[in-house]
């Protein structure tokens, strides 16, 4: 059974701060993994993907995420957080790479950028 | 990339109706697409994975007969909430699986009074 762990239900920084987002994961199998973002009363939107590749995974609007064996972790992070950046974030682990694979979501994490 | 689009984006109902939300790839055929519910401040939890032409596989704990899905076509799959009750009263979001990922449509708040 695979399942996803998001560390810290809600995280607050400051606007020019690091952004860093935990998720840990647990697999029987090679996992592929994902990061999405949601705005208040939207769907979800894709911010990148690790397909078992570059285990440094760069994705949408300055976020990345390094995929980490050793650790079980697929932690999100940001250089430099923008007000804009106030969203959402789900950490998710598909059970097969193909189409029909189901998603299973974290708990996701609230990001607050303070001014 | 790839476009799902969910319709109605808001629906209020009476208790007892029934509401139908329609889930459109637009421009991609996609074999299967899901069906997830969100509460406020909460995770999304799939309810059923909808494959084309063929009955849906519902999670469990989710019930069949009050949430039919219909997957006509490869790119139309609709739920319905049959005698709608209070408690029904949620945010639906449907997802189309695409060659490399799941993409999701803009979800639809649905308010039963």
């Amino acid at each position: 059974a695979q399942s996803v762990t998001q560390l810290g239900s809600h995280v607050s920084v400051s606007e020019g701060a690091l952004v860093l987002l935990r998720c840990n994961y647990s697999s029987s199998v090679p996992p592929y993994l994902f990061w999405y973002v949601q705005y208040p009363n939207q769907g979800l939107q894709l911010l990148l993907k690790y397909t078992s590749a570059a285990t440094l995974v760069k994705g949408i609007n300055g976020f990345e995420a390094e995929f980490k064996k050793s650790e079980t972790s697929f932690h999100l992070t940001k250089p430099s957080a923008h007000m804009s950046d106030a969203a959402e974030y789900f950490c998710a682990v598909r059970t097969i790479y193909n189409q029909g694979g189901k998603l299973i979501f974290g708990q996701g994490t609230e990001l607050s950028v303070k001014p | 990339g790839a476009v799902v689009s969910q319709h109605p984006s808001r629906v209020i109902c009476k208790s007892g109706t029934s509401v139908k939300i329609e889930c459109r790839s637009l421009d991609f055929q996609a074999t299967t697409m899901f069906w997830y519910r969100q509460f406020p401040k909460q995770s999304l939890m799939l309810m059923a994975t909808s494959n084309e032409g063929s009955k849906a596989t519902y999670e469990q704990g989710v019930e069949k007969d009050k949430f039919l899905i219909n997957h006509a076509s490869l790119t139309l799959s609709t739920l319905t909430v049959t005698s709608a009750h209070p408690e029904d009263s949620s945010f639906y979001i449907c997802s189309a699986s695409g060659r490399e990922e799941q993409y999701f449509g803009p979800g639809t708040r649905l308010t039963v009074t």
